[in-house]
């Protein structure tokens, strides 16, 4: 099993330039997350989706937007980048909300 | 709203030492986990801790939680420098099933020194 694959691991954007971050997961799992990491700090939840076509807003959805086609995938769409999000993004599943997976990250620089 | 607090943030100590991190959250939860991090990497799940009075060992590690105090604790016995990361805690939010939004306290930076 691969786990929580992400791509790209790095990228670097203009501002106004859009991206989509992708994320897989080979485990069945029916809950997938993205969260954001600023230096120094701890993550917060910018989407989740607890199955196939349910999505939800996190704490900071601004600027993003997901979708949840099937239970293996869960790409963040980042529209009109903007130096604030820059930021390392994770994506992370879990069976029904327990123990988290975390994919290995995407360092986001805008400038 | 839920807020999760770890102390210390940065936590400097020799090896063979012992120390305590803690991790306060100021809503009900009957659950917790722990996550370490290495510099530049992802997030590794250490423990879960399912309800009051839980406790979960594993190597030099020992998590355990305080429900009705709302707090958790992670202790580590004679520090090796393997150990060297940031520790998070998370912490559900209230009335969801578990782990459905986690947050997250900031991180405690842990360096062990020879």
């Amino acid at each position: 099993n691969a786990g929580v694959t992400q791509t790209p691991k790095f990228r670097i954007l203009k501002i106004g330039q859009s991206m989509t971050l992708q994320c897989t997961q080979d485990m069945n799992h029916n809950y997938m997350y993205w969260y954001r990491q600023d230096p120094g700090m701890g993550l917060k939840l910018i989407y989740y989706s607890v199955g196939a076509g349910i999505t939800d807003k996190g704490e900071v959805p601004n600027g993003y937007n997901v979708s949840r086609s099937t239970t293996e995938d869960f790409p963040l769409r980042l529209e009109l980048a903007a130096p604030s999000q820059t930021s390392v993004y994770f994506c992370a599943s879990s069976w029904r909300g327990e123990k988290l997976f975390f994919g290995s990250g995407t360092q986001l620089s805008v400038l | 709203e839920l807020k999760v607090e770890q102390n210390p943030l940065f936590l400097s100590m020799q090896e063979g030492k012992n120390y305590t991190i803690y991790c306060n959250y100021s809503t009900t939860s009957d659950r917790l986990y722990w996550y370490r991090q290495d510099p530049g990497k992802s997030l590794e799940s250490l423990f879960v801790l399912l309800s009051n009075g839980a406790v979960k060992q594993g190597g030099r590690l020992m998590a355990s939680l305080d429900t009705k105090a709302r707090l958790s604790t992670l202790h580590i016995t004679a520090a090796v420098h393997d150990l060297s990361a940031t520790y998070f805690c998370a912490v559900p939010r209230a009335q969801e099933t578990s782990g459905s939004r986690l947050t997250f306290g900031e991180g405690t930076q842990l360096t062990v020194n020879p």
